[in-house]
């Protein structure tokens, strides 16, 4: 069946750059998604690439696609302290891009 | 825009207590969406509508859960009985079709606590 897999745990030093990882099974999937959840909030989108490309850059956000690992990975430049949070990797179904299959999150703990 | 509108944002209650939890989806989204997210199971969807009618609902864990969609500014999700396996953060997220992306906008949750 689909499954989206993401390491649970990452920290970083302010500054250094953050690489949060994903792989999914997926291969007919659309839209591959990064979400991020500060604590006690609900999701929020953080960006997202369609499945026919193989990178894009966002401000301090780069996501890279390699569909023939099924593997995404986000990369925050600079990180702050502020970008302390759980990120969620997340794929469509294929033939309904409105029903995603999520991660299990990676909590990402930026130290000063 | 408020953004999808959870209450209440906290529910205490006891085993075998009904419980109902209600989501306002932002205005014009055609799409809603009701999650439910634990520490050992992550983020599961449980069911979504689309213009108020219920696509699917395959992750709805039993019979004991219930959702509804009277009109395109309301959503429940109720729970009759509760159970202690129950607690959980429950989200709900709307989306537009209309604007031709996929986006969805989550609400805040509402983290429910089963005695």
């Amino acid at each position: 069946g689909e499954d989206v897999e993401q390491s649970l745990f990452l920290s970083v030093r302010e500054g250094d750059s953050s690489v949060i990882n994903c792989t999914y099974t997926d291969s007919s999937s659309t839209y591959l998604y990064w979400y991020k959840q500060e604590p006690g909030a609900g999701l929020q989108l953080l960006t997202y690439i369609f499945s026919n490309m193989d990178m894009k850059q966002d401000q301090r956000l780069t996501v890279l696609l390699n569909k023939k690992d099924k593997h995404l990975s986000l990369r925050i430049a600079d990180t702050q302290t502020g970008d302390s949070a759980i990120y969620f990797c997340a794929e469509s179904y294929a033939g309904n891009n409105r029903k995603l299959i999520w991660g299990l999150g990676t909590s990402l703990a930026v130290n000063p | 825009d408020a953004g999808v509108i959870q209450s209440p944002r906290h529910e205490v209650t006891e085993m075998g207590q009904e419980v109902t939890l209600r989501c306002k989806p932002i205005s014009g989204h055609d799409y809603l969406f009701w999650y439910r997210q634990t520490m050992m199971r992550g983020l599961e969807l449980l069911i979504y509508f689309n213009n108020n009618v219920p696509i699917d609902d395959s992750g709805m864990p039993e019979d004991r859960f219930s959702a509804k969609m009277p009109n395109a500014s309301f959503s429940t999700l109720k729970i009759q009985p509760s159970e202690p396996r129950d607690s959980a953060v429950y989200f709900c997220a709307s989306s537009s079709h209309r604007t031709g992306d996929y986006e969805q906008y989550f609400g805040p949750g509402t983290r429910l606590t089963v005695t």
